[in-house]
């Protein structure tokens, strides 16, 4: 079965330093989506690409946050610079386009901020 | 504002004892209700996709259901591995994004 492949699978850096966070969706998954999960609570949207354009990005961070999809399949989220309350899950996911179609999620990147 | 509320936060069973899960919604335009299990460090794996009341599906021990406000997930007689903490989520009307409640994380003992 097809799955999203994200990486690191775990980054320790510390605050005020840069990082990135890389994603390959699923083959011919248009929708692409960055969530970020604290530890005990549910995964909530960062940002959603539709191809290559930003369709939704209201909850992410733009004085430290960026995220890219250049040729509309891989994407990268950085954040410059990273402070200890990012300290989080980042979970890429992706899903054929169409409203009422699941997500399919990687297995995210565990950040820790010291 | 549109909320997801799951219930309980936590749950404990004894290997075979049947329970559900609650999850509550409020939300404008309903377009599907999710349900996940998430093992720790891993991310969600989808399990079943609800879209108008009424509607049922069922996975192995697992069981879901919709009404207009809530859906419950079933377990039936749960094995150890069904340990794992299960969310619950719903797509809105006019996005395609998915809206998470905070979970449940499901203990089952041998």
């Amino acid at each position: 079965e097809a799955e999203v492949a994200q990486s690191p699978r775990y980054k320790i850096t510390e605050k005020s330093q840069a990082v990135a966070f890389w994603c390959d969706p699923i083959s011919g998954h248009a929708t692409l989506y960055w969530y970020r999960q604290i530890l005990g609570q549910g995964p909530e949207l960062l940002v959603q690409f539709q191809d290559e354009s930003v369709v939704d990005d209201s909850q992410l961070p733009k004085d430290r946050f960026s995220a890219e999809r250049l040729k509309g399949v891989d994407s990268t989220l950085k954040i410059q610079p990273a402070e200890l309350g990012d300290s989080a899950m980042y979970l890429c996911a992706s899903s054929l386009t169409g409203y009422g179609s699941p997500l399919h999620f990687g297995n995210g990147t565990r950040l820790t901020v010291t | 504002e549109d909320q997801v509320t799951q219930s309980p936060e936590a749950l404990r069973l004894q290997e075979g004892e049947s329970s559900s899960l609650n999850c509550s919604y409020t939300v404008s335009g309903l377009r599907g209700l999710f349900w996940y299990r998430q093992d720790p460090g891993k991310g969600p794996e989808f399990l079943f996709t609800l879209y108008s009341a009424g509607e049922e599906k069922e996975k192995e021990r697992l069981k879901a259901t919709l009404t207009k406000k809530e859906s419950f997930l079933h377990i039936t007689a749960p094995k150890p591995e069904d340990s794992a903490t299960y969310l619950c989520a719903v797509g809105q009307g006019g996005s395609e994004k998915l809206v998470f409640g905070k979970g449940t994380k499901l203990t089952v003992n041998p």
